[in-house]
């Protein structure tokens, strides 16, 4: 079982809709969580990041943890086509440790 | 903001030559550095983690003598691809810390091509 579990996708929506993307996780230590954009052939771009469970609003973006459950999500408001890219989630324990990746979900906002 | 830069964006090199990609952080002082690379529509690898000052900490299967990584400021690492081989063919991102602070900022990546 992978520590970072995430749906590849790819995730099909129309243009104004809201989309909710999800990460489980398992391993209890994380504390901080991070949601990152990216465009093919591109590096990724951070987009929303969270310590400890709770929300975090940030324009069309809300990330939520919830720690008890080890489940994170982030949605995304009013949905528009350049934001069609891959999603990623990112974990850490702290301290400067490596990040911890799920495999990404495509996501198509069509007109 | 916290900018990383790479050099180049992409390059292609013939087998057996050695290839150097830079990442600079721009506007901020990267105590660490970290080195992925990412096969089409996969999630990234970290390759190491480098501290500036230190040796590079690689991670398993990860060839030190391939991937050769130098820290050698708080603003800069490179990492070398020595010899490569076509399997070495791939896109290779570079991301930063800030002291004290967890998130990682990526470079736009370089892409490498080895014919």
């Amino acid at each position: 079982q992978k520590e970072v579990e995430q749906d590849p996708g790819p995730l099909s929506v129309p243009e104004g809709a809201i989309v909710s993307l999800n990460c489980t996780y398992s391993n209890s230590a994380f504390q901080y969580f991070m949601w990152y954009r990216q465009y093919s052939r591109k590096g990724p771009e951070l987009l929303m990041y969270t310590y400890s469970s709770g929300n975090k609003e940030d324009g069309r973006f809300t990330a939520q943890v919830d720690k008890s459950s080890k489940y994170i999500s982030l949605f995304i408001r009013d949905s528009q086509p350049s934001d069609s890219a891959t999603y990623l989630c990112a974990m850490s324990t702290g301290g400067g440790n490596k990040l911890t990746f799920g495999t990404g979900t495509q996501l198509k906002v069509e007109l | 903001g916290a900018v990383v830069s790479q050099h180049p964006s992409r390059v292609i090199c013939k087998s057996g030559t050695s290839v150097k990609i830079e990442c600079r952080s721009l506007d901020f002082q990267a105590t660490t550095m970290f080195w992925y690379r990412q096969f089409p529509k996969q999630s990234l690898m970290l390759m190491a983690t480098s501290n500036e000052g230190s040796k590079a900490t690689y991670e398993q299967g990860v060839e030190k003598d391939k991937f050769l990584i130098n820290h050698a400021s708080l603003t800069l690492s490179t990492l070398t691809v020595t010899s490569a081989h076509p399997e070495d063919s791939s896109f290779y991102i570079c991301s930063a810390t800030r002291t004290s602070q967890e998130t990682q900022y990526f470079g736009p990546g370089t892409r490498l091509l080895v014919l």
